[in-house]
């Protein structure tokens, strides 16, 4: 079955330690997404894709980092400069159709810095 | 950028009874969603509206998609505990330009169902 798998599922991180979170979709979706999303908070887009090799920042880009190698694949680095990276994050993708039919989301992983 | 006004922010409901929220926006949408976020899990599409006027139903949900393409509404009917969750609505603008960023969600509204 086509789906979007996120892992871990939790991580854990130091402070001023980086960390990436994986998000593969077998979907054939050719965007992809980054959100976060704060307890009690809606979804805050970080960083999308359009197509491979192509990625633009969302509205909370800073302290992040991404790469779109493959259709496949949308790793998110949290990076030190993040001051604030406990959170939910969530991973989505999408046809890149006119009319949207809305985003397959990922199971989230959620980060907490200790 | 883009901003639904989702409400109510949070529900508190008895089981069984009937849930109503809505978003609205200065802007007018081609496309309106609504997705339901368990805990700890990421969105689910419940429903999906296409057109001005248009009500749709998916077993004990209603939603319909506003006159004016700036509004749209959800309904739950009969609520039961696994209703439980946050419930989004989203929007694509029209014309996106080719762009990913298709869709603007709102805040969510939290449900929670007592027995």
């Amino acid at each position: 079955d086509g789906g979007i798998t996120q892992s871990p599922k939790y991580l854990f991180r130091k402070e001023g330690q980086n960390v990436t979170l994986s998000c593969e979709q077998n979907l054939n979706h050719d965007a992809m997404y980054w959100y976060r999303q704060d307890p009690g908070q809606g979804l805050r887009l970080i960083y999308y894709s359009q197509i491979v090799n192509d990625f633009q920042k969302g509205d909370i880009a800073e302290g992040y980092s991404v790469s779109r190698e493959k259709k496949e694949s949308f790793p998110l680095t949290v990076t030190s400069a993040q001051k604030n990276p406990t959170a939910f994050y969530l991973c989505a993708s999408s046809t890149h159709r006119e009319v949207s039919d809305g985003y397959t989301f990922g199971s989230g992983t959620r980060l907490t810095v200790v | 950028g883009q901003q639904l006004n989702q409400s109510p922010q949070s529900m508190f409901i008895q089981e069984g009874e009937d849930v109503s929220m809505n978003c609205t926006s200065s802007s007018i949408f081609n496309t309106w969603l609504w997705y339901k976020q368990d805990p700890g899990e990421g969105p689910v599409l419940l429903i999906a509206l296409y057109k001005a006027g248009e009500l749709t139903s998916n077993g004990r949900l209603t939603a319909q998609f506003g006159i004016t393409r700036k509004d749209s509404f959800l309904n739950i009917s009969a609520s039961i505990p696994s209703d439980v969750g946050i419930y989004f609505c989203a929007g694509q603008l029209p014309n996106p330009s080719g762009s990913a960023r298709q869709l603007t969600f709102g805040s969510g509204t939290q449900l929670t169902v007592l027995p």
